[in-house]
């Protein structure tokens, strides 16, 4: 049962618009959120977390949303660059838990 | 860069043989976790380590085992490996501060079972 759920295997942006990068999740004692960005043969990278009191957090070209309510967050990148092409994961974790569960992935296409 | 390295990088081996992946830290981070990659199922959590000494399963625990008997190393075993465990495996490093976690990977290990 995938308590993680990234919808989209890829999404296609154009370079310089927003690109808007969604994941649900299914228990709600996950109280920390973290996207990650991953390039071929690389090992992931943090890229902005989020902690279950607050409902934004932005840093540089990106933001990350939380909704509680519909156990929703996405990722908004603005504008979109050329190397934000990647695979992003969604992360969630718990404070009397120390897992770090993972989505499956979207893989980010930016079209000049 | 988190100092966090995998030993092998890359490794084939045959199907039933022992295979033992190494992740070694610098950091002295309380969490240590071992994930595979696979096409169509991105990262999942295989066993994870709380301390030394300490560690619990996660959600394809099944034909692995793990070890931490230093802060600064975590071991990863296929008992007898098969050609369902052909995966790229990333070790992860994590610690809290004030309510905050962040994990930081390795390099990644590509094993290859024939």
């Amino acid at each position: 049962d995938q308590q993680v759920k990234q919808n989209s295997p890829s999404l296609s942006v154009q370079e310089g618009r927003i690109s808007i990068l969604n994941c649900d999740y299914t228990n709600s004692m996950f109280d920390y959120f973290l996207w990650y960005k991953k390039y071929p043969a690389e090992g992931p990278t943090f890229l902005i977390s989020i902690s279950s009191i607050k409902d934004k957090n932005e840093d540089g070209r990106f933001t990350v949303f939380l909704n509680k309510s519909a156990k929703h967050l996405s990722l908004h990148i603005v504008p979109s660059q050329p190397g934000d092409s990647a695979v992003y994961f969604c992360a969630a974790t718990m404070n009397r838990d120390d897992k770090i569960i993972f989505g499956k992935g979207t893989r980010l296409h930016i079209l000049p | 860069d988190a100092g966090i390295t995998q030993s092998p990088r890359h490794k084939v081996t045959e199907t039933g043989t022992p295979v033992t992946l190494r992740c070694h830290q610098t950091e002295n981070h309380r969490y240590m976790y071992w994930y595979r990659q696979d096409p169509g199922h991105g990262l999942r959590l295989i066993h994870y380590s709380y301390g030394v000494k300490d560690t619990d399963q996660g959600e394809v625990s099944d034909g692995y085992s793990v070890s931490r008997s230093k802060t600064e190393d975590f071991l990863l075993t296929l008992e007898s490996a098969t050609s369902s465990q052909t995966s790229v495996y990333f070790c992860a490093i994590s610690e809290r501060t004030g309510g905050d976690t962040e994990a930081f990977f390795g390099q990644g290990t590509r094993l290859t079972v024939v």
